[in-house]
């Protein structure tokens, strides 16, 4: 079974610019969440989604939206880079929404200069 | 208060120690609990579930205290491979979504 995927691996931007960032889930899986993790610390969630709709959002600014598609593929979009978006952006997938297990892919690194 | 707070270490053992990481989480009405592993530079990794009854997988021994909203993780006779960082990871369901909060990590390095 593939896991989940994630693309591009590694990217650099400069602040101001705009990217973004691909997953696919595991085959089957319905549901796509987003966390950014930072050095150091553990990951944060941005976003939820299922069956193409968001059902839940993290308290990151408006800059940062996501979108899923009908194969269950989804986009996470972040406008006007910050420095401080330098992160690995995680995507997880699972089955459902309620009470599954997330399983992670090897995320994308974006470095913000 | 953080949502999940962990102790950051690093927890510096020998092989063949046995090591216990604490976590405690401040939302009482949190629903699952996990630990998840974290290699360098790579996606965390369910390590095992967390159950008030608490649940054993191998060498690893994870316990949940809902009344003091504290989660532990024991592990016996460590290997040079179980160095990595430990996430202590509470689940909560809004909105028909699940939302996972992250401790920050716990380090282990399991030397010779």
């Amino acid at each position: 079974d593939t896991g989940v995927t994630q693309s591009p691996t590694h990217l650099i931007k400069t602040r101001g610019q705009q990217v973004t960032l691909r997953c696919s889930p595991i085959s089957g899986h319905k549901s796509v969440s987003w966390y950014q993790q930072v050095l150091g610390q553990g990951p944060q969630f941005i976003f939820q989604y299922y069956e193409k709709e968001e059902r839940g959002r993290g308290n990151f600014p408006d800059r940062f939206s996501a979108r899923q598609f009908p194969n269950y593929s989804s986009e996470l979009n972040v406008n006007a880079l910050l420095l401080g978006d330098s992160a690995l952006y995680l995507c997880a997938s699972s089955h459902q929404t309620v009470q599954e297990t997330q399983y992670f892919g090897p995320g994308t690194r974006l470095l913000v200069l | 208060r953080k949502e999940v707070e962990q102790d950051p270490g690093p927890f510096n053992v020998p092989e063949g120690a046995t090591v216990a990481f604490n976590c405690t989480y401040s939302n009482s009405a949190s629903q699952s609990f996990f630990w998840y592993r974290q290699d360098c530079r790579k996606e965390p990794k369910l390590l095992m579930s967390v159950y008030s009854s608490g649940n054993e997988d191998g060498r690893f021994t994870a316990q949940l205290n809902r009344a003091s909203q504290y989660i532990s993780l024991l592990i016996r006779d460590s290997k040079l491979s179980d160095s990595a960082t430990y996430l202590c990871v509470v689940n909560n369901y809004a909105g028909g979504g699940n939302k996972l909060t992250f401790g920050t990590g716990t380090q282990l390095k399991v030397e010779l």
